[in-house]
């Protein structure tokens, strides 16, 4: 199993949407978690972060964590066309907090 | 204040030469990491460096790759020899600690001809 797993993707959704995306990932002591979008051509840059079970919102984006099931999931409500990009799940590789490790990306496209 | 800075932003070199590739980090940020990014790619680890410690250098691809770090601030990835499958962009990033996120520069775009 990948240290970290996302759906490649691409991951259509209608303009106005909620766009959701998953990430899986195999340590369980992890205790941070990162989201990243990356745009065509540009470098990544953080858009949620969270360290405690549940929901952390910030404008229309829900970061969400379940420990247990060792998921953490993205949402974005009212998609918008700009939200397309590949998005980026990252964490510590293990309890140790060592360096960070990224998933391979999921590609969401909003469709008008 | 300033962000990750990287140079040069491109770089065109012939097959066989060495390149040294810079990365700035945040001031103040103990973490920095290298990575390598082909075209339509996810991010490729190559090596990690954490304050004095010994750098983690598991994701380098052949010994042809090596990196340093200098007073805990500038790192220099150095290639030698480059071949054509070294094109990517490569990408610094920069963070506080191991738990806190990365901040990445803008890359150096890489084409070996």
């Amino acid at each position: 199993q990948k240290e970290v797993e996302q759906n490649s993707g691409p991951l259509s959704v209608p303009e106005g949407a909620i766009a959701s995306l998953n990430c899986t990932y195999s340590d369980r002591g992890s205790q941070s978690f990162f989201w990243y979008r990356q745009y065509s051509g540009k470098s990544p840059e953080l858009i949620m972060f969270i360290y405690s079970n549940g929901d952390k919102e910030d404008g229309r984006f829900t970061a969400q964590l379940n420990k247990a099931s060792q998921y953490v999931s993205l949402l974005i409500r009212d998609s918008q066309p700009s939200d397309s990009a590949t998005y980026l799940c990252a964490l510590p590789r293990d309890s140790s907090a060592s360096k960070i490790i990224f998933g391979s990306g999921t590609r969401l496209s909003i469709r008008p | 204040g300033a962000g990750v800075s990287q140079s040069p932003s491109n770089k065109v070199t012939e097959k066989g030469k060495d390149v040294e590739l810079r990365c700035d980090p945040i001031s103040g940020h103990t973490a920095l990491y290298w990575y390598r990014q082909s075209l339509g790619q996810g991010l490729e680890f190559l090596i990690y460096f954490q304050g004095n410690s010994a750098p983690d250098k598991s994701g380098l691809p052949s010994d042809r790759f090596s990196a340093e770090r200098t007073g805990g601030s500038v790192s220099t990835l150095t290639i030698q020899r480059t071949q054509q499958e070294d094109s990517a962009v490569y990408l610094c990033a920069s963070s506080k600690g191991v738990t806190s996120p990365l901040h990445f520069g803008n890359g150096t775009r890489l084409t070996v001809t």
